[in-house]
This record gives C-alpha cells, sequence and structure tokens, in this order.
C-alpha cells in the first residue's frame, strides 16, 4: 500500500512555455501532500504544502504565482510551473502523507529540463 | 522553523565495515525522525524511522538512536554491503508538519 505515482517522469520543454506535474496518491486519501525540489546532489527542499480544498502554504522564497499549486481532490495534487526558465531545471518530487501521523510516502519525481 | 545538520557529508567504508551517519536538530517540537535512502535519480525510499517517545529501534542491518536531550539522532548501518551505497538522508518534523531534510550522506561501500 501507500503508492505515490508522478507524471510525468521526464519533461523537456522550451523557455516561458508552462509544465504541469501530477502527483497522486493511487491506494489511499491523502489530505496533505507535500512538493520538494531537488538540484543535482543536494538535498531536498520543501517548496510548499498542499492541502486538499484550501489554498497551498508556500515556503520562504518561493513564488506562488510562478508555482502554481492545486490540490482538488484527495487524491491528487498539481504543480504548475509557469513561464518557465532555464535555472527551474531541477527534479521535483511530490510526498503524500499517510495516514500515520508524519508518514510521508514519496512519489518517483519528475525531471523538468529547461531549454 | 526546524534546522537540521548531517555529518559528514561523504563516507566511505569497506564491505562488512559499519557506517553511522549523525544528525542533530534544532526545534525541541519535532518528534518524528525518519531516514531515507536515495539512489541516483529515484525517490527516496524510507529505511527506518524513530519517534520521539522512543531511544532505539532497529531492524536487521539498520539501527536508529534518538537522544531528545541533545536533539541527534543518528543510523548506524552494520555489515555494509556494496548495495548500501546511496545518498542517505535524515529528517525531522514536528506533528503534522512537512519533513526537514538534512543536507544528506554519500556511502560509498568498496568491496
Amino acid at each position: 500500500g501507500a503508492v505515490v505515482s508522478q507524471h510525468p517522469s521526464r519533461v523537456i520543454c522550451k523557455s516561458g512555455t508552462s509544465v504541469k506535474i501530477e502527483c497522486r496518491s493511487l491506494d489511499f486519501q491523502a489530505t496533505t501532500m507535500f512538493w520538494y525540489r531537488q538540484f543535482p546532489k543536494q538535498s531536498l527542499m520543501l517548496m510548499a504544502t498542499s492541502n486538499e480544498g484550501s489554498k497551498a502554504t508556500y515556503e520562504q522564497g518561493v513564488e506562488k504565482d510562478k508555482f502554481l499549486i492545486n490540490h482538488a481532490s484527495l487524491t491528487l495534487s498539481t504543480l504548475t510551473v509557469t513561464s518557465a526558465h532555464p535555472e527551474d531545471s531541477s527534479f521535483y518530487i511530490c510526498s503524500a502523507r499517510g495516514l500515520v501521523a508524519n508518514e510521508q510516502f514519496f512519489g518517483p519525481g519528475t525531471r523538468l529540463t529547461v531549454l | 522553523g526546524e534546522n537540521v545538520e548531517q555529518h559528514p557529508s561523504t563516507l566511505s567504508v569497506q564491505e562488512g565495515d559499519s557506517a553511522v551517519i549523525k544528525c542533530t536538530y534544532s526545534d525541541s517540537a519535532s518528534n518524528y525522525f525518519p531516514w531515507y535512502k536515495q539512489e541516483l535519480g529515484k525517490r527516496p525510499q524510507l529505511i527506518i524511522d524513530i519517534r520521539s517517545n522512543v531511544g532505539e529501534k532497529k531492524d536487521q542491518r539498520i539501527a536508529v538512536t534518538l537522544n531528545k536531550t541533545a536533539k541527534h539522532f543518528s543510523l548506524h548501518i552494520t555489515e555494509t554491503q556494496p548495495e548500501d551505497s546511496a545518498v542517505y538522508f535524515c529528517a525531522a518534523s514536528p506533528s503534522g508538519y512537512a519533513l526537514n531534510f538534512g543536507k544528506g550522506t554519500s556511502l560509498l561501500v568498496t568491496p
């Protein structure tokens, strides 16, 4: 149990375009999902906390108008990188909080490359 | 907010030896301390976790210890194998909040 999927796994886009990444909890309902970004050889940095039915909470330094998060159902959260630039190229990973307090299950990640 | 420090950043051991990775945290409200193993290009995989009401937990070759007073916790891997080579992250979290990750330890186990 506790499977989290992410789509797409890899995306290459041109500078200025928008990219949507989906995160799904496949076998459990997740009221809270988290979005992380990971640059090469670095740790996971929390970008935002996504709560079903309410606005996401963004970490300091993360532009909410650039990284749009929607958590419309208990199994789906989406991250849209708007007007992407090469510096947005990174590994984006979502996680969903399970039934046991604090325990988080990670998606497989999305490798974004902006040309 | 929570600040998690992790040491060492790199660790090289010979197969069969033990490996120890240490983390400290700053927020006394943190009560959940997981350890993740991440292979290149893949998602972090939970390998063991400990909650603040427990001082030690063991799962086969892996153990974690927690010292709440000193605010530090450690990962111990015994009888290391080449397939243990990966990046290991510690994390800390107050109840209901997101995980705060350490910077990671790149473990290399040489045959």
